[in-house]
């Protein structure tokens, strides 16, 4: 069964500095792959995703994932956070009409 | 980008009554829409795939007959919460898919906080 873990509940990074949020994967076909980030009170807008290809991918708002299948993870990194980065982030799995949420990473960003 | 909205975005209710949420796909034709529930400080949940014109898919734990599913039209799906309780009190977010766009891309609503009194 597909699964989704997300091993950090919490971080917080200085503005500036830069962001590795963590995610790993259990899934039984080469996986469709998602963050996620998710605003105060807001809906989900989605930052990337993989499908195919080479295995860094660029999202937006300057975030970009790396798929590692040996390590089974799709870790979301940025070279430089932005006050306005903080929020919830969601690595997700999916495949057709079936997709895996992780638990999430809430991101606080310091002055 | 394609747009969906939720309606309405929060609502009150008493122990007892039924809530029915809407979930419309604004600039697109959606076959499939996707209902999701998320807990405070919790991941999103799939409770159910919907399909127009066909029967709702419920995940495993999911009561179908108190969370009942219509996707009558192409842009519209809606879940009503019948008789609902406290423990229903939750965010419940909707997703579509636009067929066109590449496999497994879902649009999100912004979301409807039920509030179960």
């Amino acid at each position: 069964a597909q699964s989704v873990t997300q091993p950090d509940i919490h971080i917080t990074v200085s503005e500036g500095a830069s962001l590795e949020l963590r995610c790993n994967y259990s899934y039984g076909a080469t996986p469709y792959l998602f963050w996620y980030v998710q605003s105060p009170g807001q809906g989900l807008q989605l930052l990337l995703k993989y499908f195919s290809g080479d295995t860094l991918v660029q999202g937006i708002k300057g975030f970009e994932a790396e798929f590692k299948r040996s390590q089974s993870s799709f870790n979301l990194r940025k070279p430089s956070v932005h006050w306005s980065d903080a929020a919830e982030y969601f690595c997700a799995v999916g495949g057709d009409n079936d997709m895996r949420f992780g638990a999430g990473t809430r991101l606080t960003v310091k002055p | 980008g394609a747009v969906v909205s939720q309606h309405p975005s929060r609502v009150i209710c008493k122990s007892g009554t039924s809530v029915k949420i809407e979930c419309r796909s604004l600039d697109f034709q959606a076959t499939t829409m996707f209902w999701y529930r998320q807990f405070p400080k919790q991941s999103l949940m799939l409770m159910a795939t919907s399909n127009e014109g066909s029967k709702a898919t419920y995940e495993q734990g999911v009561e179908k007959d108190k969370f009942l599913i219509n996707h009558a039209s192409l842009t519209l799906s809606t879940l009503t919460v019948t008789s609902a309780h406290p423990e229903d009190s939750s965010f419940y977010i909707c997703s579509a898919r636009d067929p066109p766009a590449p496999r497994e891309t879902q649009y999100f609503g912004p979301g409807t906080r039920l509030l179960v009194l």
